[in-house]
């Protein structure tokens, strides 16, 4: 089965540590997207990149770092920088401009961090 | 850039239909999207429209453009307990990533 896969679920981080949420897709899709959703706040995009080995800030990258060295896995580190890191953070894919034309992003389960 | 804008709130009773809108400001949006977002989980796309139609039903679910009036429309009808949910609407240039609204919660009255 093709999807996506963030991991863990729930994760508990201490203040001053740096945290690696996991992202993984297998529906061989060019682009990734990290976005953090906040209660009342929809969704905002943290980095994305369109191919491997780049990759572009979105709206609110500080306190954020990402990595796409495998057309699959496009992590996300929350850094001690990241002054309210507590959020649900979700990572999406797709191929722009597919087949289908549609190039709707296809979305993981979600990574809740809390900050103690 | 792009904005997409929702209202935040819709109670309805069951079996009633439920109706969300979105306005969008960039008319060379191309595709049009709806998103489900259940409790604790990601966004399930719920259904598309290209910028060259006024209609599309899929079931229970009706989606309706006036690319006039930039505006969006989600229509579910015989609403149920399980479509309690927030729903985004989302627009696209296709090529360009995906501009989201804040979303809005459904909920459902038993």
């Amino acid at each position: 089965d093709g999807g996506i896969t963030q991991s863990p679920k729930y994760l508990f981080r201490k203040e001053g540590q740096n945290v690696t949420l996991s992202c993984e897709q297998n529906l061989n899709h060019d682009a990734m997207y990290w976005y953090r959703q906040d209660p009342g706040q929809g969704l905002r995009l943290i980095y994305y990149s369109q191919i491997v080995n780049d990759f572009q800030k979105g709206d609110i990258a500080e306190g954020y770092s990402v990595s796409r060295e495998k057309k699959e896995s496009f992590p996300l580190t929350v850094t001690s920088a990241q002054k309210n890191p507590t959020a649900f953070y979700l990572c999406a894919s797709n191929t722009p401009g597919s087949g289908s034309g549609r190039g709707e992003q296809f979305f993981g389960p979600g990574t809740r961090l809390t900050v103690l | 850039g792009e904005d997409v804008e929702q209202s935040l709130f819709l109670s309805v009773r069951e079996g009633d239909s439920s109706v969300i809108n979105c306005t969008y400001t960039d008319s060379s949006s191309t595709y049009l999207y709806w998103y489900k977002q259940e409790p604790g989980a990601g966004l399930q796309l719920l259904t598309y429209i290209f910028s060259n139609m006024d209609m599309k039903q899929d079931q229970r679910l009706t989606v309706l453009l006036n690319k006039k009036d930039k505006h969006l429309s989600l229509r579910i009808a015989d609403t149920q307990t399980g479509d309690s949910a927030i729903y985004f609407c989302a627009v696209s240039g296709g090529y360009q990533k995906v501009t989201f609204g804040i979303g809005t919660k459904l909920q459902v009255i038993p």
